[in-house]
C-alpha cells in the first residue's frame, strides 16, 4: 500500500499568517490527492481535490498543489475558524491517509 | 441535501460482535462507491473497507480481512460494517463516506463510536 507522510505534525501559527503543510507519497499517485480538515469531535471535511482543485464552498485562501509524489496545501491568511487538523489522502483504491498536522495558536 | 447517518456504535466485550450501519439520503445511493473510515481515539483516519456500487467487489484493510464485512441494501440506501472477532485496537469512531471516484470522497457521516473492552 502507498504510505503518505505529512510533515509538521504540528505547527503553531498566528491569524493572519501564511501556512504550508507538506504531504509525500512512497510511490506515485499522479494527482488523486485530497486534503481534510478535521475539528475535535466532527467529521473531516474535504478541502481541495486532485491535488489543487478547491471543493466548492471552501474559501479561496486554501489551495493545494503538487503532483507524483509531493504535496503542499497552503493556507494563505490564516483565519480563527482555521485552527484544525490537517489530513492529506491519497485516494487511488485503497485509501491512505497522512498522520495529521494539527494547526495551533501561537 | 446529501446526508449520511451512522448507527450501531457501542461498547461490547473483546470477541464480541456489532453491526454497523449508515443511512443514506439527498443522492443517488446506488451510483456510489462508499467506504467506512476510523479513527481511534487521539489517532488518525484509516480507511476500513470500501464497497462497489452493485456490491459485486469489495476491499478490505489487511488488519479486518476475514473478522468484518461489509455490505449494502442499495432498496433501502444503506451502507452495513458487520464487525465479528472485535479486538480492543478495533476501539474507534466510525464513519460512513461517499466515494466520489477522481473527485475524492466529499461526504462523511458524523460517525458512530465503538468501544471494545471488557
Amino acid at each position: 500500500d502507498i504510505q503518505m507522510t505529512q510533515s509538521p505534525s504540528t505547527l503553531s501559527a498566528s491569524v493572519g499568517d501564511r501556512v504550508t503543510i507538506t504531504c509525500r507519497a512512497s510511490q506515485s499517485i499522479s494527482s488523486w490527492l485530497a486534503w481534510y480538515q478535521q475539528k475535535p469531535g466532527k467529521a473531516p471535511k474535504l478541502l481541495i481535490y486532485k491535488a489543487s482543485s478547491l471543493e466548492s464552498g471552501v474559501p479561496s485562501r486554501f489551495s493545494g498543489s503538487g503532483s507524483g509524489t509531493e504535496f503542499t496545501l497552503t493556507i494563505s491568511s490564516l483565519q480563527p475558524d482555521d485552527f484544525a487538523t490537517y489530513y492529506c489522502q491519497q485516494y487511488n483504491r485503497p485509501w491512505t491517509f497522512g498522520q495529521g498536522t494539527k494547526v495551533e495558536i501561537k | 441535501e446529501v446526508q449520511l447517518v451512522e448507527s450501531g456504535g457501542g461498547l461490547v466485550q473483546p470477541g464480541g460482535s456489532l453491526r454497523l450501519s449508515c443511512a443514506a439520503s439527498g443522492f443517488t445511493f446506488s451510483s456510489y462507491w462508499m467506504s467506512w473510515v476510523r479513527q481511534a481515539p487521539g489517532k488518525g483516519l484509516e480507511w476500513v473497507a470500501n464497497i462497489k456500487q452493485d456490491g459485486s467487489e469489495k476491499y478490505y484493510v489487511d488488519s479486518v480481512k476475514g473478522r468484518f464485512t461489509i455490505s449494502r441494501d442499495n432498496a433501502k440506501n444503506s451502507l452495513y460494517l458487520q464487525m465479528n472477532s472485535l479486538r480492543a485496537e478495533d476501539t474507534a469512531v466510525y464513519y460512513c463516506a461517499r466515494d466520489r471516484g477522481i473527485f475524492a470522497p466529499d461526504y462523511w457521516g458524523q460517525g458512530t463510536l465503538v468501544t471494545v473492552s471488557s
